[in-house]
């Protein structure tokens, strides 16, 4: 059974950098896309990016200018940056497994495996 | 970006009834759209791919449908484990986006 569980600080200090870290246990990091997702306390979902193991990535383009994403295979991680943070970002962030499927001539993805969250608050 | 707009925002509804969930999409996502139900204080749990195919280990209470810009999840006959948030979301293409979400209450 596949787990992931985030890791990192929960308060950081306005203007300064976001870190977490996703540990993947119960299966390998390869062959699959792995995303981050976050949450605002009483609020929606919103993606933020992904990486595939070989470290190709896609990002949200309202993030895109403050995000990075990088993973480490050797240790099954990967890892959000999220530079220049205010108390907008502060929310719940989630990592998660992309699975994808065929369909239609296309390869599409589903979210199948979520992390637990980890609260960030962004707070001098 | 996709806009994903559910209704009804809130539902209250008693156990054993039939309860149908609206998703839209801003412009046509052929069937590339997934549900997920979350509950308080946990990660969400997808329910449905594909608009209509059931995810592993799901109840058959559960189907979805549509196609293009419409879609609905529905619950055949509601238990009370299935009191929580409900989300949609496409990846039809970057950014995925989600549904503001539809809370299921006890009536």
């Amino acid at each position: 059974q596949v787990q992931l569980q985030e890791s990192g600080p929960g308060l950081v200090k306005p203007s300064e950098t976001l870190s977490l870290t996703c540990t993947v246990s119960g299966g390998s990091i390869s062959s699959y896309y792995w995303s981050w997702i976050r949450q605002p306390p009483g609020k929606g979902l919103e993606w933020i990016g992904y990486i595939y193991y070989s470290g190709s990535t896609n990002y949200n383009p309202s993030l895109k200018s403050r995000v990075t994403i990088s993973v480490d295979t050797s240790k099954n991680q990967f890892s959000l940056k999220l530079s220049s943070v205010t108390a907008a970002d502060t929310a719940v962030y989630y990592c998660a497994r992309q699975q994808s499927y065929y369909y239609d001539s296309r390869t599409e993805y589903y979210f199948d495996y979520w992390g637990q969250g980890t609260l960030v608050t962004v707070s001098s | 970006d996709i806009q994903m707009t559910q209704s009804p925002s809130s539902l209250s509804a008693s156990v054993g009834d039939r309860v149908t969930i609206t998703c839209r999409a801003s412009q046509s996502i052929s069937s590339y759209l997934n549900w997920y139900q979350q509950k308080p204080g946990k990660a969400p749990k997808l329910l449905i791919y594909a608009a209509s195919s059931l995810q592993s280990g799901v109840p058959s209470s559960f189907s979805g449908s549509g196609s293009g810009t419409d879609f609905t999840l529905t619950i055949s006959s509601l238990q009370p484990e299935d009191f929580a948030t409900y989300y949609c979301q496409h990846s039809y293409n970057i950014p995925y986006t989600f549904g503001q979400g539809t809370k299921l209450e006890i009536k």
